[in-house]
């Protein structure tokens, strides 16, 4: 089965402060894409990075990092420095998992606080 | 950048109404699918279309439901009678023909039935 866990339903952390968003996948596909996307308090899904199977190279992205580890089957997201504007509920997708659809977590919700 | 636009952004409608949510995908794009997500939830796949058909569907895409590419650039989710438990954000989705697993979502449509 295809599944997406993230086990942190909401993360409160004092601005500036680093925060890691876990994310454990499920899949039995050689290949699939992994997403982390983000959900500001308007509504929308804001695309932040795709990674495929076959490239576990880390990525960094301004205070954003990615860790992908296929050996713990996990996807967990970084934000150095956290500041308010980060609040939001982030959501890590799984898809290309022989089929058409993008399967999402449940979402973390992080509270950055002044 | 091209983007998936999506009309109305907010429709209220009484239970039991039908309703059609609009979607224009990116142009060259030729895969396209639908997301609901009820409010507080997570992103759930509704339905994905290639070539005039339906490639898959999930359980909650059941015969209330039903997609169409009227013309060559909208993509649309009609629901033929709407309960109370179809309030909810959908989103629109598009991905080229390669890769396809790289989906751009559009902003939603907010759907309040009453």
């Amino acid at each position: 089965a295809q599944k997406v866990t993230q086990a942190q339903t909401e993360i409160s952390v004092v601005e500036k402060e680093d925060v890691t968003l876990d994310c454990v996948y499920e899949t039995r596909d050689t290949t699939y894409y992994l997403f982390w996307y983000k959900q500001p308090p308007s509504g929308e899904l804001v695309f932040l990075i795709r990674r495929n199977s076959f490239d576990e190279q880390n990525e960094i992205s301004g205070r954003y990092s990615w860790n992908f580890q296929k050996s713990t089957s996990s996807f967990n997201f970084t934000i150095t420095a956290s500041q308010v504007v980060d609040s939001a509920v982030y959501f890590c997708a799984l898809g290309g998992t022989g089929g058409f659809k993008t399967i999402f977590g449940a979402g973390t919700r992080l509270f950055v606080k002044a | 950048e091209p983007e998936v636009t999506q009309t109305p952004s907010h429709q209220v409608t009484q239970m039991g109404q039908e309703v059609i949510l609009r979607c224009v995908p990116i142009s060259n794009h030729l895969y396209f699918y639908w997301y609901r997500q009820i409010l507080g939830q997570k992103v759930e796949f509704l339905v994905s279309f290639y070539n005039n058909e339906i490639s898959e569907k999930s359980e909650i895409f059941d015969d209330q439901f039903s997609v169409e590419r009227p013309d060559g650039s909208n993509f649309t989710l009609k629901i033929r009678s709407t309960k109370l438990e179809d309030s909810a954000m959908y989103f629109c989705a598009s991905s080229e023909l390669v890769t396809k697993y790289e989906q751009y979502f559009g902003p939603g449509t907010r759907l309040t039935v009453t």
